[in-house]
């Protein structure tokens, strides 16, 4: 139990375009997400919390007009990549909360931006 | 001061060793920790949980918590190569956000 999935795995995208990243909880319903970001070598940095029909919490630095997150429904969160650059290549993981104490993380999308 | 600190490592045990791991945070009121084990290039897996002061246990793995010390620690016991990953310790903040720290490079030598 407690699955959670990304779609895509990897995407490479041109400097200029938007990548939309989907997150879902596979076995279970999910009132709250996360998405983390994590370069090389660096620790998961929280830029967002996604609450299921309402909008997204967004960490201090992380640019809510550049980070598009939607989360339409109890198993399905988007993050959405505007204008990509490519210091904006990076691991982006999503975690979902099973219960109040414990949350799952998907396997990770890899953004690659030329 | 950042809010959950771990030493970065590497850490290096033999094989059969135990590899000891510690974890200090900042928000006294956190109630919440946990450790995730992340091999390379891979998304982070739960290993274990721990809300209350003292030891848990399962299998090879022990947490310990000290909440008056602000500190955690995961103990693995009789250590194999497959243990070698990057150990992050996280902890569930008094604003209900699971913040983690910069996670322990763990090395067991054959």
């Amino acid at each position: 139990g407690a699955v959670v999935s990304q779609h895509p795995s990897w995407v490479i995208c041109k400097s200029g375009t938007s990548v939309k990243i989907e997150c879902r909880s596979l076995d279970f319903q999910a009132t709250t997400m996360f998405w983390y970001r994590q370069f090389p070598k660096q620790s998961l940095m929280l830029m967002a919390t996604s609450n299921e029909g309402s909008k997204a919490t967004y960490e201090q630095g992380v640019e809510k007009d550049k980070f598009l997150i939607n989360h339409a429904s109890l198993t399905l969160s988007t993050l959405t990549v505007t204008s990509a650059h490519p210091e904006d290549s990076s691991f982006y993981i999503c975690s979902a909360r099973a219960t109040p104490y414990e949350q799952y993380f998907g396997p990770g999308t890899r953004l690659t931006v030329t | 001061q950042k809010e959950v600190e771990q030493n970065s490592g590497p850490l290096s045990v033999p094989e059969g060793a135990i590899a000891s791991l510690n974890c200090t945070y900042s928000d006294r009121v956190s109630q919440s920790f946990f450790w995730y084990r992340q091999y390379s290039g891979k998304s982070p897996e739960l290993i274990m949980s721990i809300y209350s002061n003292g030891d848990k246990e399962d299998g090879r793995f022990t947490a310990q918590l000290n909440k008056a010390s602000q500190y955690v620690s995961l103990l693995i016991r009789d250590s194999q190569p497959s243990d070698s990953a990057t150990y992050l310790c996280a902890v569930k903040t008094s604003y209900d956000k699971v913040i983690f720290g910069p996670g322990t490079s763990l090395s067991v030598i054959p």
